[in-house]
């Protein structure tokens, strides 16, 4: 089973400010590596799919960059509504294995 | 834009069977894959596993002996049931489209195990 070590697990931030967040793989995995937001109460945003590609509707201050095990979504301006648990997703090989998430706080 | 929602007992004894369906509307349940994803009280997302509409499915190992997902084309519904459930099976469970990166979701629905 694929390991998702994510870093940092909280994080304190000032709006506008540029958020990096990273979720290193105990293997390689490609680029089939995703990102999601999660608020409290509230199902699961897909941000990034595999590395880098965005996703409609998701606003473009969000990016993600990687391959092989080192793995980086980057918020750049952040707002006060980006508040939430950003977790990584493999799907490399299965099961699929989640990071166990980063807290941003604002 | 197709819409998922969970439902089902919200609270399951020790060693009984935890049944969900995940109601599909706006959309047809033919042409996608369904996960099944849960998440215990703080803590991280757990795949359960999947169900293509074919049939084809593949599990956690962590659940596999335990776990049956199934489609229902007639009724446009996806199902889990997990047998023999303890208190670490308690959890929000999700269901959602896609195998590689699930991009719809439903909202969750709690499932408490407890006597």
């Amino acid at each position: 089973e694929i390991v998702l070590t994510q870093s940092p697990d909280f994080q304190s931030v000032t709006p506008k400010e540029k958020v990096t967040i990273t979720c290193r793989a105990s293997q390689n995995i490609g680029s089939n590596l995703h990102w999601y937001q999660q608020k409290p109460g509230q199902s699961p945003k897909l941000l990034i799919k595999f590395a880098s590609q965005s996703i409609s509707g998701v606003p473009s201050r969000f990016s993600g960059s990687g391959s092989g095990t080192d793995f980086t979504l980057t918020i750049n301006s952040l707002e006060a509504e980006d508040a939430a648990t950003y977790y990584c997703l493999q799907s490399s090989s299965l099961p699929r294995t989640f990071g166990q998430g980063t807290k941003v706080e604002i | 834009q197709v819409r998922l929602q969970e439902s089902g007992p919200g609270l399951v004894k020790p060693s009984e069977t935890l049944s969900l369906t995940c109601t599909v509307s706006g959309g047809s349940i033919s042409n996608y894959y369904w996960s099944w994803i849960r998440q215990p009280p703080g803590k991280r997302l757990e795949w359960i596993g999947y169900i293509y509409y074919s049939g084809t499915t593949n599990y956690n190992p962590s659940v596999k002996s335990r776990v049956i997902i199934s489609l229902d084309t007639s009724s446009n519904q996806s199902s889990l049931k997990l047998n023999s459930v303890t208190d670490a099976d308690t959890a929000v469970y999700y269901c959602a489209t896609g195998a590689a990166a699930p991009d719809n979701w439903g909202q969750g629905t709690l499932v408490t195990v407890s006597s």
